[in-house]
């Protein structure tokens, strides 16, 4: 019930393309949902994040998507270009104090030129 | 300069060997992590450590321990490397009133 389960685990997209990366939590207990984007050689970073009293969360080209109902939250990037090709992680956490963030498996998106 | 610096940045060991990663943040934040990445796995806490003196054991904490010295810095140990401990490990911080985890820039591990 802990997992959030992350699709598809590799991506490949246009530039110029939308590329649409998946999630799915079973713990309604979960309410904030982050995404990280690493790209290789660095450490994840936080790229967006969303909490299920909305629906939706757009930050440039970069959008979030969340169904509560469904249990399931997705990453939306528009026009994508090849600065964007990187490993991105949904992840959830509660926000009980002792509570962890639990990371999905990650997914590799590559942006061809 | 870097919020969280992670040392070294490469490391190749053999089996048995002890060794220790190092983490250090002047992020002045209260809960450090220690994770590990392997491909098609994602990110798996190790250990974390809610302030000096609260330490706990995350999912794969088998073969791993830690320290954490001062606020500032968090030491992760494997007492005798194992070739299945060959992988990426990464320290990170968050404030506890914030939701954001802050991630260093990894240590690329190699147990022969």
């Amino acid at each position: 019930q802990q997992q959030v389960k992350q699709s598809p685990q590799s991506l490949i997209v246009q530039k110029g393309g939308i590329s649409i990366i998946n999630c799915a939590y079973e713990n309604t207990a979960f309410d904030y949902f982050p995404w990280y984007q690493q790209f290789p050689g660095k450490g994840p970073a936080l790229l967006i994040a969303i909490r299920p009293d909305v629906s939706e969360k757009k930050e440039g080209r970069f959008t979030i998507s969340f169904n509560k109902s469904a249990k399931q939250f997705s990453l939306h990037i528009m026009d994508s270009q090849p600065g964007d090709s990187a490993t991105y992680f949904c992840a959830a956490r509660t926000m009980n104090r002792d509570d962890k963030i639990i990371f999905g498996k990650g997914t590799r998106l590559h942006i061809l030129p | 300069d870097a919020d969280v610096t992670q040392t070294p940045r490469n490391r190749i060991t053999k089996t048995g060997k002890r060794i220790m990663l190092e983490c250090s943040q002047t992020k002045g934040h209260d809960r450090m992590y220690w994770y590990r990445q392997d491909p098609g796995l994602g990110l798996r806490l190790i250990y974390y450590s809610f302030d000096v003196k609260d330490i706990n054991k995350g999912e794969i904490s088998d073969g791993y321990s830690v320290s954490r010295q001062a606020q500032a810095k968090f030491s992760l140990s494997l007492e005798s490397a194992i070739p299945n401990q060959t992988a990426l490990y990464f320290c990170a911080t968050s404030q506890d009133i914030q939701e954001t985890q802050y991630f260093g820039p990894g240590t690329r591990l190699l147990v022969l």
